[in-house]
């Protein structure tokens, strides 16, 4: 399978807390981003890193991206209840419209 | 501006039975896919259509056909529904978001399918 992985598989965290997800994947890419999908509904688009970035921020989103060691991890801080979602990476190869999902990271914030 | 629509939302098939999920983007996209769902196994493309007039098998392809029938429609056809397609299927289409100078994903609601 092509499929990227993600650890852990499932996070519970206090409101407040920052949550942390990671994210490998197998084959070269141009770029990585990463979604969210609330309970029933589609995933949604949250941040791109292209591969020759290191590290990129939006609002309270943090992403780091390692080529060499083929894996990123998502920040989320200072956590919310209303982050309570499923994530997941999603990698694109260079010169292709494919787009490889990873396995995803259940997110509980409690409140 | 509605995105990226799904029809049906939920569909009870028996095995063996056909039908066709219909997918619809108004955003000008050239590229579609699906995807479909299941537990712990994240989202694995069965189909995807670079843009009008072509389409390319995914990671999962088996038991499944597609047409792309114009630049906003592309529809996926299970010919003879099995128990083992019961899963959540997603359509998403992408293009070049000249602002930001990015391509991603934009999904559908999905169709929920149980295949008795």
């Amino acid at each position: 399978s092509q499929q990227g992985e993600e650890d852990p598989q499932a996070l519970s965290i206090q409101e407040g807390e920052n949550a942390t997800m990671n994210c490998s994947y197998k084959t070269s890419i141009n770029n990585l981003q990463w979604y969210r999908q609330n309970s029933g509904r589609g995933l949604v688009h949250l941040i791109l890193i292209r591969s020759n970035e290191r590290e990129k921020h939006s609002g309270r989103l943090r992403v780091t991206l390692d080529t060499s060691k083929k894996s990123s991890s998502l920040l989320i801080t200072a956590s919310r209840a209303a982050d309570t979602a499923s994530y997941f990476c999603a990698t694109v190869g260079s010169g292709t419209y494919k787009y490889i999902f990873g396995t995803g990271t259940r997110l509980k914030v409690l409140a | 501006n509605a995105g990226v629509t799904q029809n049906p939302k939920f569909q009870v098939l028996k095995t063996g039975q056909s039908m066709t999920l219909q997918c619809a983007q108004d955003m000008n996209h050239n590229s579609m896919y699906w995807y479909r769902q299941d537990p712990g196994m994240g989202l694995r493309l069965i189909y995807y259509s670079a843009s009008e007039g072509t389409t390319d098998k995914g990671e999962v392809p088996n038991g499944y056909n597609v047409s792309r029938l114009n630049k906003r429609e592309f529809s996926l056809r299970l010919e003879s529904a099995a128990p083992s397609q019961t899963s959540v299927y997603f359509c998403a289409s992408s293009g070049w978001d000249r602002v930001d100078d990015k391509n991603i994903q934009y999904f559908g609601a999905g169709t929920r399918l149980s295949v008795l």
